[in-house]
């Protein structure tokens, strides 16, 4: 089975401080993906990942960057967190682009706190 | 552009009775369709999708969808409601030329002992 951890479950930050969340999988994938989830809201895809190195903007990328040095490994980055990024944050990952294969697998999220 | 709706934020039933979780969708070209479930303090999981062939597929849990070209739908169902089954349901759908899947809000099913 594929497995993608989190590297927190619960983490409380201040306003303006730098918040690294980390994903990791285990399953040689290709694609990687950051969505938060608010109620009412669903889940919204934050930045998407298709390969190392490989990164592209989702629909609410403002004031969030990631990086992706490692294949297993895709980290979202708030550079300055505000209270509006009070959220839970979902991981995911998926085999490849094609549809076919496409089944992606979420971490247990991370639900951040800004206070 | 791509979008999902689920008209229903919520949805209760009584154990054994059917149920169903709807979802409608905006796609340009051939639809992709998912369900994806969320147990209270768990990850989302995979549930179903709809690629080709078939118009009612069948997935995990004794789940099933009905891909219903003519109404833009993909509507979740199961014959017989458990309690276990209580969770926040996502559809989702993508394009064979956009990789991203965009999500519905969700439906919070509630099965009633």
């Amino acid at each position: 089975d594929v497995k993608v951890t989190q590297s927190s479950r619960y983490l409380v930050k201040r306003t303006g401080e730098k918040v690294f969340l980390e994903c990791v999988q285990d399953m040689d994938h290709e694609n990687m993906f950051w969505y938060r989830q608010d109620p009412g809201l669903g889940l919204r895809l934050i930045y998407f990942s298709y390969d190392v190195k490989m990164k592209e903007k989702g629909d609410i990328p403002e004031g969030y960057s990631v990086s992706r040095e490692k294949k297993e490994r895709f980290s979202l980055i708030l550079e300055s967190a505000s209270t509006n990024q009070t959220s839970m944050y979902l991981c995911a990952s998926r085999k490849d682009r094609a549809v076919s294969t496409d089944t992606q697998y979420f971490g247990p999220g991370t639900r951040l706190t800004v206070l | 552009a791509q979008s999902v709706a689920q008209p229903e934020d919520q949805v209760n039933v009584a154990e054994g009775n059917p149920l169903t979780v709807k979802c409608t969708y905006s796609v340009s070209g051939n639809p992709y369709l998912f369900w994806y479930v969320q147990y209270p303090n768990r990850g989302l999981q995979f549930l179903l999708k709809y690629i080709t062939g078939d118009n009612l597929v069948k997935g995990s849990y004794g789940f099933e969808a009905e891909f219903n070209k003519s109404q833009t739908s993909f509507h979740l169902k199961k014959p017989s409601a458990l309690v276990s089954d209580s969770a926040l349901y996502f559809c989702a759908v993508r394009s064979g030329s956009n990789y991203k899947l965009t999500f519905g809000k969700g439906t919070l099913l509630t099965v009633n002992p």
